[in-house]
């Protein structure tokens, strides 16, 4: 079946540092892969997506590559800002049953001045 | 353009009581699908419409219901609330899939507290 694993949280850092938060999949075919993030209070915002293989999404300093020899899609950001303080998802869409969305759990970033 | 809407954004509900949830999608979208976010955990998927009709269904109870309207809107039944039901339900739209990545945009969600 499809599932999503993210590392756990909080991850902590401090204002330029450098962000990586893993993401790895199970998936039956070849899945679509997202990056969503939600703001405190918020629904979810996409940050950025992957179709296919050795695709690289990116959006605002981020960036994730879609490996598929490793059923990877980390985050990066070379330098992270305060206001990047968030909780991440990473998600994947099972296109063998009609592009339903699976979620992992979430990895919350503070980001400190 | 209008993104996803959804109504109420708070809501408080007793055990045993129904409540009904509302969406709209953002302008072009046919495809609606509803998550349930538990507090610290990701969403999960309930369930889908297109045409209105359910597509596919995550697996929750038949206490969960929905409709879509020919506006391609769309709402969230629960009857019998639990308390385990408190969540953020997430409305999100989409193109209907037709073998290709569709992204789904969500909405900002509705908070639900069953006492």
């Amino acid at each position: 079946g499809n599932s999503v694993t993210q590392m756990e949280g909080p991850v902590t850092l401090s204002e330029e540092a450098f962000l990586t938060i893993n993401c790895t999949y199970t998936a039956t075919g070849y899945p679509s892969l997202f990056w969503y993030v939600q703001y405190p209070g918020e629904g979810l915002q996409l940050l950025l997506k992957a179709t296919k293989a050795d695709d690289k999404g990116s959006n605002k300093g981020f960036e994730a590559t879609y490996r598929k020899e490793t059923t990877s899609f980390h985050l990066e950001k070379g330098s992270v800002q305060v206001s990047d303080s968030a909780v991440y998802f990473c998600a994947l869409s099972g296109h063998d049953n009609f592009n339903k969305f699976y979620f992992g759990s979430g990895t919350k970033l503070n980001v400190k001045p | 353009d209008a993104g996803v809407t959804q109504s109420p954004t708070h809501l408080i509900k007793t055990r045993g009581q129904q409540v009904t949830l509302r969406c709209s999608p953002k302008s072009g979208h046919d495809t609606v699908s509803w998550y349930q976010q538990a507090l610290g955990q990701g969403p999960q998927f309930i369930f889908q419409y297109y045409e209105e009709e359910e597509r596919q269904r995550g697996n929750f109870p038949d206490r969960f219901s929905g409709h879509q309207f020919p506006n391609y809107s769309s709402e969230l039944n629960v009857n019998a609330l639990l308390l385990g039901d408190s969540a953020l339900y997430l409305c999100a739209s989409s193109l209907a899939w037709r073998g290709g990545e569709e992204t789904q945009y969500f909405g900002p969600g509705t908070r639900l507290l069953v006492l």
